[in-house]
C-alpha cells in the first residue's frame, strides 16, 4: 500500500510565477490536509479538504493561495504570484476520515518550494 | 486556542544517554496527543500517540504518558543512539469529525558517538 505521495519533491520558482503542488493520498483515504513548514519552525495547518469540498481553510493566506481536491486525481495546492516568503516545505497528510478518536494522519515527504 | 509548547533545542547528547523532551499543551477539548519525528530531508513520521489520560504511547524505545492533570506529554528514552538524531515534534488533535493537528515548534536532537 503506497503511502502519501507528493510531487514535485523540489520546486524552484521565480518571483511572480505560479507554483502547483500535488498530493495523492493513501489508498482509501478521503481526507487531505495541507501544512506549511517555514525554516526552523513547526508545521502550521493550512487547509483541510474532502473530495470536492473545502472543509476548513482557516490557515490559508487570504490571497494567492488556493486548494482543491477533485473527484478524480490528486489534491492541488496552488500559489499564484509567488514571493520569497512563500519559500517553505509544504506537507500533505491524509486520513481515512470518520469520527473516531483513534485514527491518524499520514504525512507525505513534502515539497520544498524555493522562490528566487 | 489550542497550542503545544515544547522545550527548545538543540539538544545534544552522547550515545546511550537518557533523553527527556518536555511537552505541555493547551486545548479547548479533550485532545489526542502525538510525537512525530522528522529525519533530515524527510517528511514526518508518527512516533507514538496516546488518546486518553494515563495512556502510555511507546515505539522504538521511546515512551510518553498522557498526563491530564499536568497537561503534559513528555518524550523519554532510556538510551539514545546516533540514529535517533532528528527533529521531534509534539502535537495534538481534537476529536469531533476531523483532526487538524496542532504542532509544537520542534526540538532538534543530536546524538554524538
Amino acid at each position: 500500500n503506497a503511502g502519501v505521495m507528493q510531487n514535485p519533491r523540489h520546486l524552484v520558482r521565480r518571483r511572480g510565477q505560479e507554483a502547483r503542488l500535488r498530493c495523492s493520498p493513501m489508498k482509501g483515504h478521503s481526507h487531505v490536509y495541507w501544512y506549511r513548514q517555514l525554516p526552523e519552525e513547526g508545521l502550521k495547518f493550512m487547509v483541510y479538504l474532502q473530495k470536492e469540498n473545502i472543509i476548513d481553510e482557516s490557515g490559508m493566506p487570504k490571497e494567492r493561495f488556493s486548494a482543491e481536491f477533485p473527484k478524480e486525481g490528486p489534491s492541488i495546492l496552488r500559489i499564484q504570484q509567488v514571493v520569497r516568503g512563500d519559500s517553505a516545505a509544504y506537507f500533505c497528510a491524509s486520513s481515512p476520515g470518520g469520527r473516531g478518536r483513534d485514527y491518524e494522519q499520514y504525512f507525505g515527504p513534502g515539497t520544498r518550494l524555493t522562490v528566487t | 486556542g489550542d497550542s503545544v509548547t515544547q522545550m527548545e533545542g538543540p539538544v545534544t547528547l552522547s550515545e546511550e544517554a537518557c533523553l527527556t523532551i518536555n511537552c505541555t499543551y493547551t486545548a479547548t477539548g479533550y485532545p489526542s496527543l502525538f510525537w512525530y519525528v522528522q529525519y533530515p530531508g524527510e517528511g514526518l513520521q508518527l512516533l507514538l500517540k496516546a488518546t486518553k489520560a494515563d495512556d502510555k504511547g511507546s515505539n522504538k524505545g521511546f515512551e510518553a504518558t498522557y498526563r491530564k492533570e499536568t497537561t503534559s506529554f513528555h518524550l523519554e528514552k532510556g538510551s539514545v543512539q546516533v540514529s535517533d538524531s532528528a527533529v521531534y515534534f509534539c502535537a495534538l488533535s481534537l476529536s469531533g469529525g476531523y483532526q487538524k493537528v496542532t504542532f509544537g515548534t520542534g526540538t532538534k536532537l543530536q546524538v554524538i558517538p
